[in-house]
């Protein structure tokens, strides 16, 4: 069984449109995160969430915002694209304690034309 | 702000050989220190997770260490076989934070 999965696994759109990454976990795990890995291989977290609170890293533009509708999901929509935005995204879910390792989806390539 | 540094960025070596990947991180307040996998066009893969608390973790071929008070780790990897050949990123999660701060990783290749 697929601990964390993300869908699509690519994404090829057109500058402007707007678009949504899904993730799932079936872990049972209360936090879930988003990161993008850029061109140079650079994984760099866009955010944290649980269901008390969520956490932005100040460098992501609000184009993007993660959407949880319960535990199992954090999704990622990202509005009005630009060809900067053209990476490879991972989802990742752990528990909160500081002893447990986190745990990552496949990635989602996304390329903006 | 909380900083991560993998030297080398690439090696490649032969196989049986033993090796060693460097990571230094500039702020001591953390929870735990992570080594992961990366094999191309996949996500990652936990290897081995330190507790700051914890001076070395273990699993099979692989060793990690940690200095927290010179914020160094190494992750050891003994008889290197080819499966081995992958990118190994290092990342810390900072005292107080959910968050993993990743370096840019080390991309082995192990030489049949």
């Amino acid at each position: 069984d697929t601990a964390v999965s993300q869908t699509p696994k690519y994404l090829v759109t057109q500058m402007g449109n707007d678009k949504s990454i899904k993730c799932e976990q079936n872990l049972g795990h209360d936090t879930m995160y988003w990161y993008k890995q850029d061109s140079k291989k650079f994984l760099k977290i866009m955010f944290s969430y649980n269901n008390k609170e969520l956490i932005i890293n100040e460098t992501v533009p609000n184009r993007f915002s993660p959407k949880s509708p319960d535990k199992a999901h954090l999704n990622l929509h990202i509005n009005s694209l630009e060809l900067g935005d053209s990476a490879v995204y991972f989802c990742a879910s752990s528990l909160p304690e500081s002893t447990d390792t986190q745990y990552f989806g496949p990635g989602t390539r996304l390329t903006v034309l | 702000k909380q900083e991560v540094t993998q030297i080398p960025a690439a090696l490649s070596v032969p196989e049986g050989e033993n090796l060693v990947l460097n990571c230094s991180f500039t702020d001591s307040a953390i929870y735990n220190l992570q080594w992961f996998r990366q094999d191309p066009g996949k996500g990652l893969t936990s290897l081995l997770l330190i507790q700051s608390s914890q001076r070395e973790q273990t699993s099979g071929r692989l060793n990690a260490s940690l200095d927290k008070s010179s914020g160094r780790s190494t992750l050891y990897i003994a008889a290197s076989q080819p499966g081995d050949s992958a990118t190994y990123l290092c990342a810390v999660r900072g005292a107080g934070s959910y968050q993993l701060t990743f370096g840019k990783g080390t991309k082995l290749s192990v030489i049949p």
